[in-house]
């Protein structure tokens, strides 16, 4: 079974920008997390989706936003960037029915000038 | 809200040794406690987790214990051996069965020979 994929692996990108993320999970997954992994603030849940609705939101300014399409894969989105949103992206995906083990990409590397 | 403290930040312990790291979580609703490990430049995995009705967890090596009371639960890696070099993040959730997890900080274990 393949794993998640996430897509860019590496993107730098400059203050004001907007950029796109794109997750596809584990086939038969129907939830997908999306969390923001930085030296200083660890891991930090940006949102969760599942059958194509945002099922939770975690404490970020909505220049973040996402959505899931019927197919499961995610996309995230970051409009109007700012340095401090240099990071790694990492998406998650589940089964989604009940609380488990969230399987991890390998990340979306931003870096923003 | 929900908030996790995790310690220490930094373990260093010979090879063969034991190894604790402990979390105290904020949520009482909580029922969820995953531990992750990440190696450098790797994706987050699940190594164990334990849910509320338990108090106490093993996996060969690793156990995990789980105080609802005094809402604390650590990891305990035992025998150590240099591939247990990493980062560990314990994490919360379960809340209403959401896939949302709260993570520490993470703990950086080094295994000295």
């Amino acid at each position: 079974k393949a794993g998640v994929t996430q897509t860019p692996r590496y993107l730098i990108k400059t203050r004001g920008q907007q950029v796109t993320l794109s997750c596809s999970p584990i086939s038969g997954h129907r939830s997908v997390s999306w969390y923001q992994q930085t030296p200083g603030q660890g891991l930090q849940f940006l949102f969760e989706y599942f059958s194509e609705t945002q099922r939770n939101k975690g404490n970020f300014p909505g220049r973040f936003s996402g959505r899931q399409f019927s197919n499961s894969r995610s996309e995230m989105n970051v409009s109007t960037l700012e340095l401090g949103d240099s990071a790694l992206y990492l998406c998650a995906s589940a089964p989604g029915t009940s609380t488990g083990e969230l399987f991890f990409g390998e990340g979306s590397r931003l870096t923003v000038l | 809200g929900e908030n996790v403290e995790q310690h220490p930040s930094t373990l260093s312990v010979q090879e063969g040794d034991s190894a604790v790291i402990k979390c105290t979580y904020s949520d009482s609703a909580s029922n969820y406690f995953p531990w992750y490990k990440q190696e450098l430049g790797k994706r987050p995995q699940l190594i164990i987790d334990i849910r509320s009705n338990v108090g106490e967890k093993k996996d060969q090596r690793i156990a995990v214990t789980l105080n609802k009371t005094a809402k604390h639960f650590s990891l305990h890696i035992t025998e150590t051996q240099p591939e247990d070099s990493a980062v560990y993040f314990c994490a919360e959730g379960g809340i209403q069965g959401a896939q949302k997890l709260v993570f520490g900080q993470g703990t950086r274990l080094t295994i000295n020979p």
